[in-house]
């Protein structure tokens, strides 16, 4: 089945840029997200990118995506203290409707 | 406000006694889930829902009940509690259930079963 793989832990100091990556086992995959959960709330949808695309920009996210090696990053440029969350790659696979297969999610962790 | 609502978000019980998971949405969505949230394993996908009177397993159902009596409610049952189901619930709707049809996620429900 669909596998989404991420890193448990990220940890960087304010101001400087995080790249959180993900890798994915779909070929299929034709939609990927980026989902933000802070503590004690909801997953929120930060950006998504269509497999067509390279890359994505969106304010301080970049969004790149490497479908030979089915690679997938997010770069968040001047991490803040806000930034600090639980950040989830997932995939929606083409015969899987709106199915998402999430990854672990990758905890980062901003400093002073 | 566009949302989706849980209730309750905390819920402690004992092993066997019935409960239900509230889900509601006020966004008209058609597509509804369920998924469960466990360190180390990511979301994943109890049921879903692609319209009134229409569910279907996803990959964990088992344990799990769920009804679609109207569009904007997606109830979660466990007829029986087991500790292995002690986890963190999230309910998600999305207009459609076409693929890159945004999903939108509620608050979550912390539930550990004794």
């Amino acid at each position: 089945g669909e596998d989404v793989e991420q890193s448990l832990f990220l940890s960087v100091r304010e101001g400087d840029s995080s790249v959180i990556n993900c890798t994915y086992t779909d070929s299929s995959s034709t939609y990927l997200y980026w989902y933000k959960q802070e503590p004690g709330a909801g997953l929120q949808l930060l950006t998504y990118i269509f497999s067509n695309m390279d890359m994505k920009q969106d304010q301080r996210l970049t969004v790149l995506l490497n479908k030979k090696d089915k690679h997938l990053s997010l770069r968040i440029a001047d991490t803040q203290t806000g930034d600090s969350a639980i950040y989830f790659c997932a995939e929606s696979p083409l015969s899987g409707g709106n199915k998402l297969t999430f990854g672990t999610g990758t905890q980062l962790k901003v400093e002073l | 406000e566009a949302q989706v609502t849980q209730n309750p978000r905390y819920l402690i019980t004992v092993t066997g006694k019935k409960l239900t998971v509230t889900c509601s949405q006020n966004m008209n969505h058609e597509y509804m889930s369920w998924y469960r949230q466990d360190p180390g394993l990511g979301l994943r996908q109890i049921y879903y829902s692609m319209n009134v009177e229409v569910t279907d397993k996803g990959d964990v159902p088992e344990g799990y009940k769920v009804s679609r009596k109207e569009k904007r409610n997606f109830p979660l049952i466990l007829e029986s509690p087991s500790p292995n189901q002690t986890s963190l619930y999230f309910c998600a709707s999305s207009l459609g259930a076409g693929v890159g049809d945004t999903q939108y996620f509620g608050p979550g429900t912390r539930l550990t079963v004794l």
